[in-house]
């Protein structure tokens, strides 16, 4: 049973670009969140998302930012007109549900880079 | 709003002896608490939690922590650390809802040095 699956590893961009993060998670899970971890602090919640539904996104940037898990395919995290700012490690985490004995999944993360 | 303070940015710990990381936490009502590990150009692996019951979790490779609620602390523990507990240690919380643990709040991180 593979991981969470998050790809590219690495990802540059010139500002103005498009970058598209890609996560799959753990078979059989449905829930998939997104963070984003800038240098030297922890992690910072984005959003959350079951098939096909953002459920709670109010950790995103109201802008240029965009997330997605359709019912068929991997969870996509769409950043527009990329800016340095945006440089950060994004891990994708996913889980089986919603319950008090639930723990989350972590990808090996996409870094993302801004020139 | 929930946040976790993590005081030390660099724990170094002599090998065979035993470790603490620090975690403080702020949360409207109770908490669920977790730790978790990360390991150079790799996701964030689960330790263990605190969701009710008895206030020392026992967690994987050893890894034990206290939920002391009057202090709002959770510290990590292991009596006696290895080489390969080197790492960066990270503590979050969520506030209990019905949405379970969604939207974990982590602290910035502290990263345990073993010395051989």
């Amino acid at each position: 049973n593979a991981g969470v699956m998050q790809n590219p590893r690495h990802l540059v961009r010139r500002r103005g670009q498009e970058a598209r993060l890609r996560c799959s998670p753990m078979k059989g899970h449905s829930h998939v969140y997104w963070y984003r971890q800038l240098p030297e602090e922890g992690l910072k919640f984005m959003v959350y998302l079951q098939k096909e539904n953002i459920i709670d996104e109010s950790g995103m940037p109201k802008e240029r930012f965009s997330a997605e898990f359709p019912k068929e395919g991997p969870s996509i995290l769409r950043i527009q007109q990329v800016v340095r700012g945006d440089s950060a490690a994004y891990f994708c985490a996913s889980s089986i549900g919603t319950a008090s004995n639930e723990k989350l999944f972590f990808g090996s993360g996409t870094q993302l880079s801004v020139l | 709003a929930q946040s976790v303070a993590q005081p030390e940015d660099q724990v170094n710990v002599a090998e065979g002896n035993p470790l603490t990381v620090k975690c403080t936490y702020s949360v409207s009502g109770n908490p669920y608490l977790f730790w978790y590990v990360q390991y150079p150009n790799r996701g964030l692996q689960f330790l263990l939690k605190y969701i009710t019951g008895d206030n020392l979790v026992k967690g994987s490779y050893g890894f034990e922590a206290e939920f002391n609620k009057s202090q709002t602390s959770f510290h990590l523990k292991k009596p006696s650390a290895l080489v390969s507990d080197s790492a960066l240690y990270f503590c979050a919380v969520s506030p209990i809802s019905n949405f379970g643990n969604e939207k974990l709040t982590f602290g910035t991180g502290t990263r345990l040095t073993i010395i051989p």
